[in-house]
């Protein structure tokens, strides 16, 4: 099994519409989690660290839910430059983070 | 500030060719991180360094050596070119060693023939 498994998509969504992916990790070990965007042939950025109580940035939410080792993204009213592929990343708490990315979500927004 | 420099931007090599690939960082981070991405699969930690003159491996260290004599510069070198070397490679600097606190490169697209 894949320490970080995705959904790859792709997501098609119009704009103004609400769409979420989730995350699935198997490493019950204390970690961090994060999610990043990249854009097509571009590095990854990051969007937002994940917290246990959840966490907003704008219209972006994220949430952890250790007990079924899941995290999820949120974006609500969708805009053309939110396409992008969405990377599910954790990094374990000791020191150096030797970060673990999983294979990304696309997403498409449209007119 | 320029952030994480990445040279060359794309690269086609032979079979058994060796080179290296550049990694610049300004912004006085400790550590940095090589990173390959290949198609259907995250991004896999190569080698990373926590500080000049400290390096370790990562997950796929295997045809590849790292240095870091100074903080500002963490080359990679290829040995003997693979195919399966054919990624796109990413440099990261951080200043913390957390997460949320990496900077990428803009990537290096390497191909061997």
């Amino acid at each position: 099994r894949k320490e970080v498994e995705q959904d790859p998509g792709p997501f098609n969504v119009p704009e103004g519409a609400t769409v979420a992916f989730n995350c699935t990790y198997s490493n019950s070990a204390s970690q961090s989690f994060f999610w990043y965007r990249q854009d097509c042939r571009k590095e990854p950025k990051l969007l937002m660290s994940v917290y246990s109580s959840g966490n907003e940035d704008g219209r972006f939410t994220a949430q952890l839910n250790r007990a079924s080792q899941y995290i999820s993204l949120l974006i609500r009213d969708s805009k053309l430059s939110d396409s992008a592929t969405y990377l599910c990343v954790w990094g374990m708490n000791t020191g150096f983070q030797k970060l673990v990315f999983g294979t990304g979500t696309r997403l498409l927004v449209s007119p | 500030n320029a952030g994480v420099t990445q040279t060359p931007k794309f690269q086609v090599l032979k079979t058994g060719q060796s080179m290296t690939l550049q990694c610049a960082q300004d912004m006085n981070h400790e550590y940095m991180s090589w990173y390959r991405q290949d198609p259907g699969m995250g991004l896999r930690l190569i080698h990373y360094s926590v500080g000049a003159g400290i390096t370790d491996q990562g997950e796929v260290p295997n045809g590849y050596n790292v240095s870091r004599s100074t903080t500002e510069d963490f080359p990679l070198r290829l040995l003997s070119a693979a195919p399966s070397q054919t990624s796109v490679y990413f440099c990261a600097s951080s200043e913390t060693g957390t997460g949320d606190g990496y900077t990428f490169g803009s990537g290096t697209r390497l191909t061997v023939v």
